[in-house]
This record gives C-alpha cells, structure tokens and sequence, in this order.
C-alpha cells in the first residue's frame, strides 16, 4: 500500500541555518503530495503542497519540489528561525478507497536555538 | 481554507466513561474526517463521515468503540466509549478542500485516567 516515509528526528539547527527534512513516498498512481506543520499545544497546519510532478510548493520560506524519479518532496528552508520549532510531517492522498484518505509519515521534531 | 473549530479543547476522564468531541465547519462540506494522534506518534485516520450515510471505518476501527454522527453538512460528533488509558490521544479532525488538501481542527486532547 501506499506509505510515506520521514528523516527521523529530532533535527537541531541553529538560527539561520539551512533545513532539509527528507521525504519519500511510495504510491500507485501520482498522489498530490503535502507538508503540515504542528507547533507546539496546536493542531496541524497546511505548510505547502505539489499537486503533480516537479511542481514547488512554497510558503513561509519553505519549499518542496515533488520529484517523480526519485518519488521524493523534501523540505527545505534556507534560514531557520527560532519560531520554526515544530513537528513537520509529510503526507500523500490516497484515493484508492474512493475518497481522499491521507497517509502520514512519522513526523520529524525540528529544535532551533538562538 | 477553512475554519474548524472543535469541543472541547482538552478533557481528562475516568476509565469506562464516554466523550463525545465535536467538529463545526465555517462552510458546507461534503466530507469530513477523523483522526487520531496518539502521543509522540503520527496521525491515523479513524473515519470519513458523509452526511446522511453512516460513516466509513478504517481497519482497526469499529463502530462501536468510535461512533460518528454527522447531521448536516457543516458538523459532526466523535464519540470515544468505554474508555481506557490507551484512549488518550489528540483527536482532529478535518475537512477537504480544493485539490485534494484537507484542513484539520485545533484537536482536543484526551488524558484518560
């Protein structure tokens, strides 16, 4: 079946250093593709999303290229701020059931310090 | 995007007892979901709730230990019952939107002691 797998964490950077959090997938078919974001005491958020092959999904100085060849959306931020801290989890839809279940990677823990 | 709001926000509850949790949606939406977060771990979905039709359950998942309801199309209830310490969990839950992408609720976390 279809699953998404995640660098594991946690992953602790200094302000202002570059992120890159792995992500590959394994699915049938073209799955659109998502990063969500978890801060602390909160519920998800929809951090940025690709649709289709080498599309970029960008948002708050994230990024994400949906590479086919590789089957891979990594994220990567050039410079990390203290607020980045978080959980960042990748996820692609599902639709083999015939509604739009999302798969989840494991999360990975993002710690920046001043 | 959408505006989900869920009660309650957190509640501690004693073993055997039932929660019900519930999900208001700012606007019309076909279907809405449910997850669980046990904790340190990722999200598994529970179930998709379509109103007017009884929900669909994932593998690992009843009926009747998660009973759904959705009475119109911009709410629904998750019910936990007869609940144990492995209960405790964030539960969200969510709704699609345009192309595919689905927005989640803040959660309420569930400690049962």
């Amino acid at each position: 079946g279809n699953s998404v797998t995640q660098m594991e964490g946690p992953v602790t950077l200094s302000e202002e250093a570059f992120l890159t959090i792995n992500c590959t997938y394994t699915a049938t078919g073209y799955p659109s593709l998502f990063w969500y974001v978890q801060y602390p005491g909160e519920g998800l958020q929809l951090l940025l999303k690709a649709t289709k092959a080498d599309d970029k999904g960008s948002n708050k100085g994230f990024e994400a290229t949906y590479r086919k060849e590789t089957t891979s959306f990594h994220l990567e931020k050039g410079s990390v701020q203290v607020s980045d801290s978080a959980v960042y989890f990748c996820a692609l839809s599902d639709l083999s059931g015939g509604y739009n279940k999302l798969i989840f990677g494991a999360g990975t823990r993002l710690a920046v310090h001043p | 995007s959408a505006v989900i709001s869920q009660k309650p926000s957190r509640d501690i509850c004693q073993r055997g007892t039932s929660l019900t949790i519930q999900c208001q949606v700012d606007s019309q939406v076909t279907m809405m979901f449910w997850y669980r977060q046990q904790p340190g771990q990722s999200l598994t979905l529970i179930a998709t709730a379509n109103q007017g039709s009884e929900a669909t359950y994932e593998s690992g998942f009843v009926i009747d230990k998660f009973p759904i309801s959705r009475p119109n199309l911009t709410f629904s209830t998750l019910t936990v019952s007869n609940m144990s310490p492995e209960d405790s969990s964030i539960y969200l839950c969510s709704v699609e939107r345009l192309q595919e992408t689905q927005y989640f609720g803040p959660g309420t976390r569930l400690l049962v002691l």
